[in-house]
């Protein structure tokens, strides 16, 4: 069973306006934690952002922000102000069991295009 | 400090051929994972190694794949007798246990490519 869905295989946004993507999971481990990470066209894969299962209000860092909503098991990813620098692949994962390593697992991604 | 690096960066090799991957995880990462990427395609996850533990092996896609990790260093992971549908990105990335967030920092990967 798909364990992390990501619906979007593309998005389009306008540069400086803010994009939702979105990220829906499937556990039945009470302890797991979330993450977005960011490709370029280089194929780098940069870190984002964090969620864990029992934090209790959404993380944020910096232009991203991750709206949790822990009932819908949904983990999706806000981008405010959008620049043309953060067009690329985008990809949810997740980490089940208590801190220490565990198998992640990543969603197919969406593809960002950020238009000017 | 530095972070996760791979070599080579690009590999070339025929079919029926043998290759080996390497991975330098961030220095005192005890967690080190390596994934496959197809063209186009999400990250698999393939196996990960967490200190003195047995590895999880469960994503390996058959026995032609392996994986050997020294410690807490260097990590390979060997191909046996190549096939074209090998040819992906593969990935590998280290994390800190007990960090809080178990966050994995990936290298730059290295593309193989098998005629």
């Amino acid at each position: 069973a798909q364990k992390i869905t990501q619906t979007q295989p593309g998005m389009f946004v306008q540069e400086k306006e803010a994009v939702t993507l979105d990220c829906t999971y499937d556990t039945s481990d009470p302890s797991y934690g979330l993450f977005w990470y960011k490709q370029p066209s280089s194929g780098e894969m940069i870190f984002l952002i964090y969620q864990g299962s029992y934090d209790q209000q959404n993380a944020t860092e910096g232009r991203y922000s991750l709206n949790f909503q822990k009932a819908r098991k949904s983990a999706n990813l806000v981008i405010s102000a959008s620049q043309l620098g953060d067009s690329a692949m985008y990809f949810c994962a997740m980490r089940e069991g208590h801190t220490g390593g565990f198998k992640t697992i990543f969603g197919a991604g969406t593809r960002l295009f950020v238009k000017a | 400090g530095a972070g996760v690096s791979q070599s080579p960066s690009n590999k070339v090799t025929e079919k029926g051929k043998d290759v080996e991957l390497r991975c330098d995880p961030i220095s005192g990462h005890t967690a080190l994972y390596w994934y496959r990427q197809r063209l186009g395609q999400g990250l698999e996850f393939l196996i990960y190694f967490q200190g003195n533990s047995a590895p999880d092996k469960s994503g390996l896609p058959s026995d032609r794949f392996s994986a050997e990790r020294t410690g807490e260093s260097v990590s390979t992971l060997t191909i046996q007798r190549t096939q074209q549908e090998d040819s992906a990105v593969y990935l590998c990335a280290s994390s800190l246990v007990g960090s809080g967030t178990d966050t994995q920092y990936f290298g730059p990967g290295t593309r193989l490519t098998v005629l």
